[in-house]
């Protein structure tokens, strides 16, 4: 079974300009969350989908990040503009079921940073 | 507000030593208890949860963790630590609401001595 698939592994750009993470999810899966972990913290949930509807965006700073899922499968998440502060990486997981109580399974992240 | 702390930000450890890494919550239920562990390079893998039942779970890679309600805590342990169990392990609370949701602790980076 082929795991959650992330690209770019990594990306630098310039403050004020825009990014765009990819990722597939495992087959079938029901659910996909969007996680940034900056150096030293846990992961923190930024937009979970179930199917290719949003359940929570609370902690999505929507004035410059946005996300999508398309037809329920894969997803992108995009930063415009970028800041200093988003230098993180950012994780991909999906889980079978649509809950997140399940087993979630990660991709390898895409570290970004921001200079 | 649910919450998970780690009190140890980094263990160092000699390898076939024993392990214990920390975690306490605060949650008003029932708590649904997880432990991820972060290899370098990779994203985050399940070692173990805890929803219910037996208070002692067991978990891959020979690590268990014991639920502890009067305490509060979610303790990972292993008997006897390899070179290649050196990593960021994450301790994290399940939310039940109308869609769950989980939350991570900042995490306890292993290293390991030969």
């Amino acid at each position: 079974e082929a795991g959650v698939a992330q690209s770019p592994r990594y990306k630098i750009i310039e403050k004020r300009q825009s990014v765009a993470f990819w990722c597939n999810p495992i087959s079938g899966h029901a659910t996909l969350y969007w996680y940034q972990q900056i150096l030293g913290q846990g992961p923190k949930l930024l937009i979970q989908f179930q199917n290719n509807g949003v359940v929570d965006d609370s902690q999505l700073p929507k004035d410059r990040f946005s996300a999508e899922r398309l037809k329920g499968v894969d997803s992108t998440l995009k930063i415009q503009p970028a800041k200093l502060e988003d230098s993180a990486v950012y994780l991909c997981a999906s889980s079978p079921e649509t809950g997140g109580l399940d087993t979630q399974y990660f991709g390898p992240g895409t570290r970004l940073t921001v200079l | 507000a649910q919450s998970v702390t780690q009190p140890d930000i980094h263990i160092t450890v000699s390898e076939g030593a024993s392990l214990e890494l920390r975690c306490n919550y605060s949650y008003g239920a029932t708590p649904y208890l997880f432990w991820y562990v972060q290899s370098p390079g990779q994203g985050l893998q399940l070692l173990l949860k805890y929803f219910s039942g037996d208070t002692l779970v067991q978990g891959i890679k020979g690590f268990e963790a014991e639920f502890k309600r009067s305490q509060s805590s979610f303790n990972l342990r292993k008997p006897s630590v390899h070179w290649s169990d050196a990593a960021e392990y994450f301790c994290a609370v399940g939310e039940l609401t109308s869609y769950d949701k989980v939350i991570f602790g900042p995490g306890t980076s292993l290293s390991v001595i030969p």
